[in-house]
């Protein structure tokens, strides 16, 4: 099946520094979603990006959908302790189900985030 | 962004026996999708519910171990039938269109 390379696996960090994750496919997506997932959470998207070169900011975070469509990158500036939890990249294809077109995600491995105070 | 919510938020079963997870949603939507999440692992798609038609499966998922049922546009249950402690996860309901997804908080499953 289609895999989505997410680097790097786990990163620990003082606060404060700034942080850098990607993801990196073989095949095309029309869109790359990042979430968050916090321990006995679901995951809670993030920033959502549409168009190839795009570069969307929320708040610290930063994130860039590749001119190529096949890798995005999640930047954390300043990071704070409550920023530890495990972070996902997720690329969308759309298909169709039933007559019905809708966006079929393939998730990273996850980047575990270890903030020390 | 839809509020979803799953019942159970965990539980504990016997090997051999099945377990039903509700998920509901405060908004009318079209495609609803569950996700399971081994143990340290990442999210993989189970299938797809598209309310009024049969769900769609994704490779390694079968309907006659993971029934869906889809009865309205706010509503759609997973069993996770006949047991086994390869089955312990959690299990992940999530609405979206082409744009994004949102998920629910996760039942949380621990087969003995």
């Amino acid at each position: 099946g289609q895999q989505l390379n997410q680097s790097p696996q786990s990163m620990f960090i003082q606060e404060g520094e700034d942080v850098s994750m990607n993801c990196t496919s073989s095949s095309i997506f029309n869109t790359w979603l990042w979430y968050k997932q916090d321990p006995g959470e679901g995951p809670v998207l993030l920033i959502a990006l549409y168009k190839a070169g795009e570069l969307t900011s929320n708040g610290r975070l930063t994130a860039q959908f590749g001119i190529t469509r096949k890798d995005s990158f999640l930047n954390i500036s300043a990071s704070i302790p409550s920023d530890v939890g495990i972070y996902f990249c997720a690329g969308q294809k759309r298909t169709n189900a039933g007559g019905t077109s809708y966006g079929k995600l393939t998730f990273g491995q996850g980047t575990i985030l270890t903030v020390h105070p | 962004s839809a509020v979803i919510s799953q019942k159970p938020s965990r539980d504990i079963c016997q090997r051999g026996t099945s377990l039903t997870i509700q998920c509901q949603v405060d908004s009318q939507v079209t495609m609803m999708f569950w996700y399971r999440q081994q143990p340290g692992q990442s999210l993989t798609l189970i299938a797809t519910a598209n309310q009024g038609s049969e769900a769609t499966y994704e490779s390694g998922f079968v309907i006659d171990k993971f029934p869906i049922s889809r009865p309205n546009l706010t509503f759609s249950t997973l069993t996770v039938s006949n047991m086994s402690p390869e089955d312990s996860s959690i299990y992940l309901c999530s609405v979206g269109d082409a744009g994004t997804q949102y998920f629910g908080p996760g039942t949380r499953l621990l087969v003995l």
